[in-house]
């Protein structure tokens, strides 16, 4: 498959922790987004990072880039009970196509 | 603005059945894309368009075709649908020129039975 790989598939955790997520990719990119999915809804765009920056902040977002080994993390800090959702990061090329990740579904306890 | 927006919402064809789904989006972005998403997968890339006049194959463009009309609009078309085509559809814009968020339809939920 060309798609990306992301890992863990699931992940559970009660508020207030921290949730990481990450992404690997097969090909050169010029720039890794990741977005936001709830319930089989429309994507929400979170954070873009382009392939010449290493690390980019939003909010309780953190997002790392590492070009070498070929893959991005995406950490949400002291989650939320609404940060229940899946997470997926998309990888572009030069050549505009877009590539998905299988994304984590991400559960937060209250 | 009303961004992308993608018709129908909903739709239930017969295999062999043909239909095209619309997208349009207001944005006068360069790109757009199909995908289609299966149950608790991420999506899947069917066909682009980098830029008016040109459209690609993604991961998954057998048994669609696609048609960029004009800047503003993508269709995409189910000649034969199979119920193997029963998904989501989402259609989503990228302005280019250096921003690179995509910004997606609501989605088309199709049915083949």
């Amino acid at each position: 498959s060309q798609q990306g790989e992301e890992d863990p598939q699931a992940l559970s955790i009660q508020e207030g922790e921290n949730a990481t997520m990450n992404c690997s990719y097969k090909t050169s990119i010029n720039n890794l987004q990741w977005y936001r999915q709830n319930s089989g809804r429309g994507l929400v765009h979170l954070i873009l990072i382009r392939s010449n920056e290493r690390e980019k902040h939003s909010g309780r977002l953190r997002v790392t880039l590492d070009t070498s080994k070929k893959s991005s993390s995406l950490l949400i800090t002291a989650s939320r009970a609404a940060d229940t959702a899946s997470y997926f990061c998309v990888y572009n090329t030069n050549a505009g196509k877009s590539t998905f990740g299988d994304g984590t579904t991400l559960t937060v306890k209250p | 603005n009303a961004g992308v927006t993608q018709t129908p919402k909903f739709q239930v064809l017969k295999t062999g059945q043909s239909m095209t789904l619309q997208c349009a989006q207001d944005m006068n972005h360069n790109s757009m894309y199909w995908y289609r998403q299966d149950p608790g997968m991420g999506l899947r890339l069917i066909y682009y368009s980098a830029s008016e006049g040109t459209t690609d194959k993604g991961e998954v463009p057998n048994g669609y075709n696609v048609s960029r009309l004009n800047k503003r609009e993508f269709s995409l078309r189910l000649e034969s649908a199979a119920p193997s085509q029963t998904s989501v559809y989402f259609c989503a814009s990228i302005q280019a020129g250096g921003v690179y968020e995509q910004y997606f339809g609501p989605g088309t939920r199709l049915t083949v039975t």
